[in-house]
């Protein structure tokens, strides 16, 4: 079993959807949680931090349930500027374990 | 402007060569890290460095090599051991390995076969 999970997708909406990403780990002793977004052949970039009692940036809420093991992010009103994967990271002792993605395509 | 830089961006490695990717910063940061991303996939760290002269092997060490002599350069060399090194390596840094906090990305160097 894969340490970060996540649904590769695509997710395929229109613009102005709402749309949510789910992500389980496995390490009940991850430490810090993340959202990354990465454009098509680009670095990751940093999209959130993930806090325990959730947060929201704009039109971004993340959530983090450490009973679960689960974490989600929440994208209100697409953007096409939103078209991404994301990518789900959780920390142990500073080393940070990346999921494979989820692929997000927002069409006009 | 602060950031890491890698270097070069394409690279082409012939049967039984040994290639160096290049990665330094100048954000002060004693962590350093090497990933390789596969398409569809996500990141796997290959090496890492706590501080200069002192470096870990991650998840997929085998056919690569590192070093750290300055704290802010850590070059990669991916060897004729590794046998499919067709991938994105991607460098990053942070203050410390053991401060749980977001790392900063270089832009990558693209390596293939020819």
């Amino acid at each position: 079993r894969k340490e970060v999970e996540q649904d590769p997708g695509p997710f395929n909406v229109p613009e102005g959807a709402t749309v949510a990403f789910n992500c389980t780990y496995s390490n009940s002793a991850s430490q810090s949680f993340f959202w990354y977004r990465q454009d098509c052949r680009k670095e990751p970039k940093l999209l959130m931090s993930v806090y325990s009692s959730g947060n929201e940036d704009g039109r971004f809420t993340a959530q983090l349930n450490r009973a679960s093991q689960y974490i989600s992010l929440l994208i209100r009103d697409s953007k096409l500027s939103d078209s991404a994967t994301y990518l789900c990271v959780v920390t142990n002792t500073g080393k940070l374990i990346f999921g494979q993605g989820t692929t997000l395509q927002v069409k006009p | 402007d602060g950031g890491i830089t890698q270097s070069p961006k394409y690279l082409f490695r012939k049967e039984g060569q040994n290639v160096t990717l290049s990665c330094e910063q100048n954000l002060n940061h004693d962590a350093m890290y090497w990933y390789r991303q596969d398409p569809g996939q996500g990141l796997r760290l290959i090496y890492y460095s706590q501080i200069v002269n002192d470096f870990q092997k991650g998840d997929i060490a085998e056919g690569y090599s590192v070093s750290r002599e300055k704290k802010e350069s850590f070059p990669l060399t991916v060897t004729s051991a590794q046998k499919n090194p067709t991938a994105f390596y991607l460098c990053a840094s942070n203050y410390a390995v053991t401060v749980d906090q977001p790392q900063h990305f270089g832009d990558g160097t693209r390596l293939s076969i020819l």
